[in-house]
């Protein structure tokens, strides 16, 4: 079983709507927890990062939520535009290991 | 430069050549890691260097694949008598962070993908 889980696998809406992203992981304690945004082609990019003790953090229209007892992550993309299609990882640091999730792969849709 | 460079971006082999695929870090990063990325999967972690040493090398999936960062800047990785089932995304991340002390964002290439036939 994946320390790092993420779903959907895949996901696609229209242009200007909303969507969150789920990140359940079995990795504890850890140091922090980030989101990486793939773009097609390219290197992951980090768009948040959580410590154990913070329960959200925002990034423009990306808000990273965290709640370290049920050990779940959850991502929410506001307003979604084009540019937002990509693939979005969940990774988890702990001492000398970071652990990736597979990724949701987001299709926005105009 | 401003980023961290990989080349080739794209590399097709024959199944039993030799490939070798360039890591140029961000300047004055201590930490280089080495990752593979199957389609439509999150990256596997190859190996790990801080410097010029290779201190974890346990996700290197046979003694066919090689890394080395002699003088702990630019990196390659080295796939021997390659297999179809080599064929991915191998992306370079560095770090100004220890592996021991990350807490720190990876800064990734753009990857090396490469296709066996």
């Amino acid at each position: 079983k994946n320390q790092v889980e993420q779903s959907p696998q895949s996901l696609i809406i229209l242009e200007g709507k909303n969507c969150t992203l789920q990140c359940n992981y079995t990795v504890s304690p850890f140091s922090n927890l980030r989101w990486y945004k793939q773009d097609t082609g390219r290197g992951p990019v980090s768009l948040t990062i959580m410590t154990f003790s913070e329960n959200t953090k925002s990034n423009g229209r990306y808000t990273a939520t965290l709640d370290a007892d049920t050990k779940q992550s959850s991502l929410h993309i506001t307003a979604s535009q084009l540019s937002d299609s990509a693939s979005y990882i969940c990774v988890v640091s702990r001492a000398s290991k970071i652990i990736f999730g597979s990724g949701t792969r987001l299709s926005i849709r105009p | 430069g401003a980023g961290v460079s990989q080349s080739p971006r794209y590399k097709v082999a024959k199944r039993g050549q030799d490939v070798a695929l360039r890591c140029d870090p961000i300047s004055g990063h201590v930490s280089l890691f080495w990752y593979q990325q199957a389609l439509g999967q999150g990256p596997e972690f190859l190996t790990y260097f801080q410097n010029e040493a290779q201190l974890d090398k346990s996700g290197l999936p046979s003694d066919r694949f090689f890394a080395e960062r002699p003088e702990g800047s630019v990196s390659t990785l080295k796939i021997q008598r390659t297999q179809q089932e080599d064929s991915a995304v191998y992306l370079c991340a560095s770090s100004p962070w220890t592996k021991r002390a990350h807490t720190g964002e990876l800064f990734f290439g753009e990857g090396s993908r490469l296709t066996v036939l």
